[in-house]
């Protein structure tokens, strides 16, 4: 069974504040994609990444899969209460197989 | 724009009572998922159909069932609703099984009495 193991499981900040997710695996993947959930709602897809060492910014957050493609990070800088939400990592085995395995989340509470 | 659209997004059923929730993609992709997801946990996955096959996960239980009469349509039937079955469901596509990257729906919010 592969896992994908994410920490932190709960993060509070403080507005402005700089914070990283961890997303972390024994398995490799063909590819990692990072989706952002809000209350409520269903999981928006923010990033996918499929190559060992690739890092992708969107706006103030940057993503990186690891060289090994085993695991991957999620940087949010000056973090703002709209970046409130559950961050869930999910990999893809890629071929035949396209279900996706998914971290168990980071909730994010940014607090203004 | 293209979407993935879920009606309703709130439902409630009495325990027992058969509920059917519908999912619906504009974006033409072969595969669609359904998730079931429990407060600020991971979505779990129920099945999957890539175009017409249909893909059970080994732990769906029976009560779970699912259509897909097209491309664009798929639906979740459960049976006989529990009260462990009150969550979140949700719609997901993918263009095929070359891309991972799933597109959700909004969500249909569950709640049994």
């Amino acid at each position: 069974t592969q896992l994908l193991e994410q920490s932190p499981q709960f993060l509070s900040i403080q507005e402005g504040e700089n914070l990283t997710v961890y997303c972390n695996s024994s398995s490799v993947f063909s590819s990692l994609q990072w989706y952002r959930q809000e209350p409520g709602e269903g999981p928006v897809l923010l990033v996918t990444v499929v190559t060992g060492g690739e890092v992708k910014k969107l706006k103030r957050l940057t993503f990186q899969f690891g060289d090994a493609r085993k695991d991957s990070s999620l940087h949010i800088t000056a973090a703002q209460p709209g970046d409130t939400g559950l961050y869930l990592c999910a990999g893809g085995r890629g071929g035949s197989n396209y279900k996706l395995t998914f971290g168990k989340g980071t909730l994010l509470t940014v607090n203004p | 724009d293209a979407m993935v659209i879920q009606n309703p997004r709130y439902q409630v059923t009495q325990f027992g009572k058969p509920v059917t929730l519908s999912c619906s993609q504009t974006l033409n992709h072969n595969v669609m998922y359904w998730y079931q997801q429990k407060s600020s946990q991971a979505p779990k996955l129920l099945f999957h159909y890539y175009d017409k096959d249909f893909n059970n996960e080994a732990d769906t239980p029976d009560n779970f069932q699912s259509r897909r009469p097209n491309t664009s349509f798929c639906f979740l039937d459960i049976r006989s609703p529990g009260l462990g079955d009150a969550a979140m469901y949700l719609c997901a596509t993918s263009r095929d099984q070359a891309g991972h990257e799933q597109y959700f729906g909004p969500g249909t919010r569950l709640t049994v009495t």
